[in-house]
């Protein structure tokens, strides 16, 4: 079946640590997204990439970093400059970047800081 | 600042009763408007779309109504049932940015 795997499905940081979250798509979409989800805030758009080897910053970049070194995978590290990090991540695809269809999602990751 | 406003936060509603979903939107270069609907503890799912050239679209029991000189549009639960029960959020992209904007979301619970 083809779709977007995250791992891990919750995630522990401690204070002062780098962690990195795994988004990985069999879908072959050219487009993939990552987005925070806080109570009552919506998705927010960290970042985003249409395109192996390119990405770009969304509205809440600072204290993330990403890849695109394949077109089936756009891991998201979240550093320690990161000061809220606990939320649930979520990462999408699309086939383009013309949203004709829509995004594809993952089943999330639920990171706290312990 | 958010640039998809969505309401209400929250509704409870009765079985076969109409759940009615509202997002208003500023920037008039968006031109595509899905719905999504997220269970807990899990990732969004499409569930219907709309372009702003047409004013309704219909799917089953759902549906988008779409006023665009009010930058407005909606979405219909009609018959709502108790599975229906989840989060709904309206988004907002335009084919020339290849992102979505989506809105605070809504809290839909279907009662027996």
């Amino acid at each position: 079946d083809g779709g977007i795997t995250q791992s891990p499905k919750y995630l522990f940081r401690k204070e002062g640590q780098n962690v990195t979250l795994s988004c990985e798509q069999n879908l072959n979409h050219d487009a993939m997204y990552w987005y925070r989800q806080d109570p009552g805030q919506g998705l927010r758009l960290i970042y985003y990439s249409q395109i192996v080897n390119d990405f770009q910053k969304g509205d809440i970049a600072e204290g993330y970093s990403v890849s695109r070194e394949k077109k089936e995978s756009f891991p998201l590290t979240v550093t320690s400059a990161q000061k809220n990090p606990t939320a649930f991540y979520l990462c999408a695809s699309s086939v383009d970047s013309a949203l004709n269809y829509g995004y594809t999602f993952g089943s999330g990751t639920r990171l706290t800081v312990v | 600042q958010q640039q998809v406003k969505q309401s209400p936060q929250s509704l409870i509603v009765q079985k076969g009763g109409i759940s009615i979903i509202n997002c208003a939107y500023e920037n008039t270069a968006f031109d595509y408007f899905p719905w999504y609907q997220q269970f807990p503890g899990k990732g969004p799912a499409l569930l219907i779309a709309i372009r702003p050239d047409v004013s309704e679209k219909k799917e089953g029991r759902f549906t988008i109504s779409f006023n665009k000189s009010a930058k407005q549009f909606s979405l219909h639960i009609m018959d709502s049932q108790p599975g229906d029960s989840a989060t709904y959020f309206c988004a907002a992209g335009a084919n020339s940015w290849g992102k979505l904007q989506f809105g605070a979301g809504t809290q839909v619970v279907v009662t027996p």
